[in-house]
């Protein structure tokens, strides 16, 4: 899965808590990328950070948090203020800012079940 | 109108056939195109990308667009069984703009 790790692949909570998933990459990419994928949906940007220490909200931020300490990893956290947690996320990246967008790289993928 | 149209299908073919995957698109500033594969319960993987209009080959893959019609088109010859999975199209603007992908198109080869 073009050297980006995702863990775990099934991860199961109950409503109301609060739970991270991981996004570790040895690509040596400076931006990465969270995506929702729903079936009938297509995917949907969560976030996305162009370089350490900074991120920028997507389309469907509301309940979500993300922190980028370091180049290597881009933890999603799911809050209890997210109202349908349940689905598969994705994590990207891509090469250096600038030199596009495109050409992003998938995780192979967190399967995340609330009930 | 959605930005980027894709029919979910699924559609089946047998083996062997030559399949055609399509989106359309209402924004004239998309200039990327790309094409993602991906199998059940895993990670889109991406197939071709190509800038502009024109065609562009990679073995069994062939990319397509048309600017004019705003339609970008897959085709996968003497398809087989493995190429079954669903396929994401996916535009952007300029290289600094996020990418919007299509819903996907469920293909089944048919032994």
């Amino acid at each position: 899965d073009g050297g980006i790790t995702q863990s775990p692949k099934y991860l199961f909570r109950k409503e109301g808590q609060n739970v991270t998933l991981s996004c570790e990459q040895n690509l040596n990419h400076d931006a990465m990328y969270w995506y929702r994928q729903d079936p009938g949906q297509g995917l949907r940007l969560i976030y996305y950070s162009q370089i350490v220490n900074d991120f920028q909200k997507g389309d469907i931020a509301e309940g979500y948090s993300v922190s980028r300490e370091k180049k290597e990893s881009f933890p999603l956290t799911v809050t209890s203020a997210q109202k349908n947690p349940t689905a598969f996320y994705l994590c990207a990246s891509s090469p250096t800012p600038g030199q596009g967008l495109y050409e992003q790289y998938f995780g192979p993928g967190t399967r995340l079940t609330v009930t | 109108q959605k930005e980027v149209e894709q029919d979910p299908g699924p559609l089946s073919v047998p083996e062997g056939a030559i399949v055609s995957l399509n989106c359309t698109y209402s924004n004239s500033a998309f200039q990327y195109f790309m094409w993602y594969r991906q199998y059940s319960r895993k990670g889109p993987e991406l197939l071709m990308y190509t800038y502009s209009s024109g065609n562009k080959e990679d073995g069994r893959f062939t990319a397509q667009v048309d600017k004019s019609s705003k339609y970008i088109s897959l085709f996968i010859r003497d398809s087989q069984p493995s190429d079954s999975a669903t396929y994401l199209c996916a535009m952007s603007a300029s290289r600094d703009d996020k990418i919007i992908f299509g819903k996907g198109t469920r293909l089944h080869i048919l032994p």
